[in-house]
């Protein structure tokens, strides 16, 4: 199993839509979790941080549960300006943590 | 000034040429990456350093070295390129507290022909 899976993708919306995307996880002593945006050829970027009681930033909603070791990540009222590359992202536990990158997934918001 | 600053951001090389992509930050971290991503794998972990001291392999270090030179730079070396080492490159860096995440350079977009 790999450490991080993500839907495969990709989604194609209309402006508007709602989309979420699931994201699993195989290590159970992971302890943080992230979801990152990635424009086409730009860098990763933190957009939300993901909290075991559910959190929300404006349009998005991100939440987890860890006894099904499951991340999801809602958008509501899509943008064109939202088309981008998600990836889920979770850290090991220790000191000397490091992240786990899903391959990520496509969203292209038609208008 | 970027948080996170990479060196070339694009290089066309030949085969069989040494190349060193370079890394500088800002943010005072201790922990630094280098990551390559290619089309339809996502981000691989090259080598890591938690700090001046220390470096790691990653999942794909093979025919990859790296140098921390200061707590502020780590620089990437493909000691004789190959093409199949044509990908995007990440450098990152983080704190000791993994709530934040990592912040990324722009990226260095290598071409090895």
């Amino acid at each position: 199993r790999k450490e991080v899976e993500q839907d495969p993708g990709p989604f194609n919306v209309p402006e508007g839509a709602t989309v979420a995307f699931n994201c699993t996880y195989s290590n159970s002593a992971s302890q943080s979790f992230f979801w990152y945006r990635q424009d086409c050829r730009k860098e990763p970027k933190l957009l939300m941080s993901v909290y075991s009681s559910g959190n929300e930033d404006g349009r998005f909603t991100a939440q987890l549960n860890r006894a099904s070791q499951y991340i999801s990540l809602l958008i509501r009222d899509s943008k064109l300006s939202d088309s981008a590359t998600y990836l889920c992202v979770v850290t090991s536990g220790g000191s000397n943590y490091k992240l786990t990158f899903g391959k990520g997934t496509l969203l292209t918001v038609n208008p | 000034d970027a948080d996170v600053t990479q060196t070339p951001r694009n290089r066309i090389t030949k085969t069989g040429k040494r190349i060193m992509l370079e890394c500088s930050q800002t943010k005072g971290h201790d922990r630094m990456y280098w990551y390559r991503q290619d089309p339809g794998l996502g981000l691989q972990l090259i080598y890591y350093s938690f700090d001046v001291k220390d470096i790691n392999k990653g999942e794909i270090s093979d025919g990859y070295s790296v140098s921390r030179q200061a707590q502020a730079k780590f620089s990437l070396s493909l000691e004789s390129a190959i093409p199949n080492q044509t990908a995007l490159y990440f450098c990152a860096t983080s704190g000791s507290d993994r709530s934040y995440g990592y912040t990324f350079g722009s990226g260095t977009r290598l071409t090895v022909v």
